[in-house]
């Protein structure tokens, strides 16, 4: 099984200021991990994707993020934050080993980001 | 940029009514997604599809709930007969032609879903 946790309901930063949102996963094998955005009443944005390679992964909007194998950790950082910036974060993990069509995404519950003028 | 596109957007109905709700998947895509969100709280994973049949599901996905490719281009999801705590955002997704799972999913805007 597969499992995502993000452990901060709400983020608060300054503007200007860098900002981080946690996640932890959980899988059987090696994870496939991607960021998703989330703006009132829109679907889910994909901003960033760690497959193999380089652990610093760099997405849209300035977004990159870091992932530790050890730590099993995957969080999302951004050197300067925008007021815009502010919107509903998702971390998600597939198992590397999915097959066949079992592909699908399983999400952390979410953080709120707010950005402060 | 290809767009997942669902409609409606806002779809309100009576308890123990039929729903159905649309998607149009990116035209080269070959797995299909529904999901749901409840009020701003964490997405929920119901049911892949890939070659014309259901390929995982989850707990949520009873039997009351359907999804039917029925052309080359709608992907639909069909509620039988609705509950309020069908009420939710839903969320149709595809992901791209890779053999290899490591493409993300693109997501539609959703269908608000409120059973009343």
């Amino acid at each position: 099984a597969q499992s995502v946790a993000q452990p901060e309901d709400q983020v608060n930063v300054a503007e200007g200021n860098p900002l981080t949102v946690k996640c932890t996963y959980s899988v059987s094998g090696n994870p496939y991990l991607f960021w998703y955005v989330q703006y009132p009443n829109r679907g889910l944005q994909f901003l960033l994707k760690y497959i193999t390679g380089d652990n610093l992964v760099k997405g849209s909007y300035g977004f990159e993020a870091e992932f530790n194998k050890s730590q099993t950790s995957f969080h999302l950082k951004k050197p300067s934050a925008l007021v815009s910036d502010s919107a509903l974060y998702f971390c998600a993990v597939r198992d590397r080993i999915s097959s066949g069509s079992a592909r699908q995404l399983t999400f952390g519950s979410g953080t709120q980001l707010t950005v402060l003028p | 940029e290809p767009e997942v596109t669902q409609t409606p957007s806002h779809q309100v109905t009576q308890m123990g009514q039929e729903v159905i709700l649309r998607c149009v998947p990116i035209s080269n895509h070959l797995y299909f997604y529904w999901y749901r969100q409840i009020l701003g709280q964490k997405v929920e994973f119901l049911v892949s599809f890939y070659n014309n049949e259901i390929s995982e599901k989850s707990e949520i996905f009873d039997d009351q709930f359907s999804v039917e490719r029925p052309d080359g281009s709608n992907f639909t999801l069909k509620i039988r007969s609705t509950k309020l705590e069908d009420s939710a955002m839903y969320f149709c997704a595809s992901d791209g032609s890779g053999v290899l799972p490591n493409s993300p999913l693109h997501f539609g805007n959703g269908t608000r879903l409120t059973v009343t």
